[in-house]
C-alpha cells in the first residue's frame, strides 16, 4: 500500500524557517518524481514544487516560493523535504507531498496520483 | 503560466441529480487534465486523468470529457458520499496550476 506522512509542521514567526519531511513506503521512491502542494486555510490547491526521480536532476518550483523553498529527496531514506526560509504569512497552509503517476518508459505524469495527509505550517507573530 | 477556471462555485444539488461541472483553461491544453475530489480535513482524491480517464477504484458514475481548453466532470447520479469539493488541473505544462474548486452541496 502507497503511504505518504507528511511530518515537520509548526507555529513559525515571519522571517524564520522549517523543514517538513515526506516519508514514503509501499512503492518504489526512488524511481518516481514528486511535489509538494499546499493550500491555505479555506482556499484551493496550490502546487509549491516539483522534483524528478534520481535519474534526472530536475527541479521546478512556483514563482512565489523561488529562491525561498528548496526541495530535495533522500532515495536511501524513502523521504522528500522541503526547506522553507524566510517564511511569510502567505505560506501559512497545509502542505502535502503528492507522487507524480509514471507512464510509458517511466516518463512522470504530472498530475498527483497518491498524496499525503498535511503538515500544517502556520506563519505569525 | 496557464490559468484555471471552474464554474460554477458552488453548486447545490440532491441525491439522485445529475451534475456537470466545467473547467476551464487560458490556453489549449490537449487533454493533460486531471479532476480530484476533496472532503473537509483530507488530502485530495485523484478521480480521472487524461480529462476521461477514471482512476481504479473510481466508481463509474464519474466521468470526464472535453479537450483544447474546455472539460467537464459529471456525475451521473449524486451520491451522499459524493458532497465535496472538486478541482481540476492542468499537466500540459509548469507551473503546474489548479483550479479554484466547485463545491457540491446538498441542496
Amino acid at each position: 500500500e502507497v503511504q505518504l506522512v507528511e511530518s515537520g509542521g509548526n507555529l513559525v514567526q515571519p522571517g524564520e524557517s522549517l523543514r517538513l519531511s515526506c516519508a514514503a513506503s509501499g512503492f518504489t521512491f526512488s524511481s518516481y518524481s514528486m511535489n509538494w502542494v499546499r493550500q491555505a486555510p479555506g482556499k484551493g490547491l496550490e502546487w509549491v514544487s516539483y522534483i524528478s526521480s534520481s535519474r534526472s536532476s530536475t527541479i521546478y518550483y512556483a514563482d512565489s516560493v523561488k529562491g525561498r523553498f528548496t526541495i530535495s529527496r533522500d532515495d536511501a531514506k524513502n523521504s522528500l523535504y522541503l526547506q522553507m526560509n524566510s517564511l511569510r504569512a502567505e505560506d501559512t497552509a497545509v502542505y502535502y507531498c503528492a507522487r507524480n503517476p509514471t507512464g510509458i518508459f517511466g516518463i512522470p505524469r504530472y498530475y498527483f496520483d497518491y498524496w499525503g495527509q498535511g503538515s500544517l505550517v502556520t506563519v505569525s507573530s | 503560466d496557464i490559468q484555471m477556471t471552474q464554474s460554477p462555485s458552488t453548486l447545490s444539488a440532491s441525491v439522485g441529480d445529475r451534475v456537470t461541472i466545467t473547467c476551464r483553461a487560458s490556453q489549449s491544453i490537449s487533454r493533460w487534465l486531471a479532476w480530484y475530489q476533496q472532503k473537509p480535513g483530507t488530502a485530495p482524491k485523484l478521480l480521472l486523468s487524461k480529462a476521461s480517464t477514471l482512476e481504479s477504484g473510481v466508481p463509474s458514475r464519474f466521468s470526464g470529457s472535453g479537450s483544447g481548453t474546455e472539460f467537464t466532470l459529471t456525475i451521473s447520479s449524486l451520491q451522499p458520499d459524493d458532497f465535496a469539493t472538486y478541482y481540476c488541473q492542468q499537466y500540459n505544462s509548469y507551473p503546474f496550476t489548479f483550479g479554484p474548486g466547485t463545491k457540491v452541496d446538498i441542496k
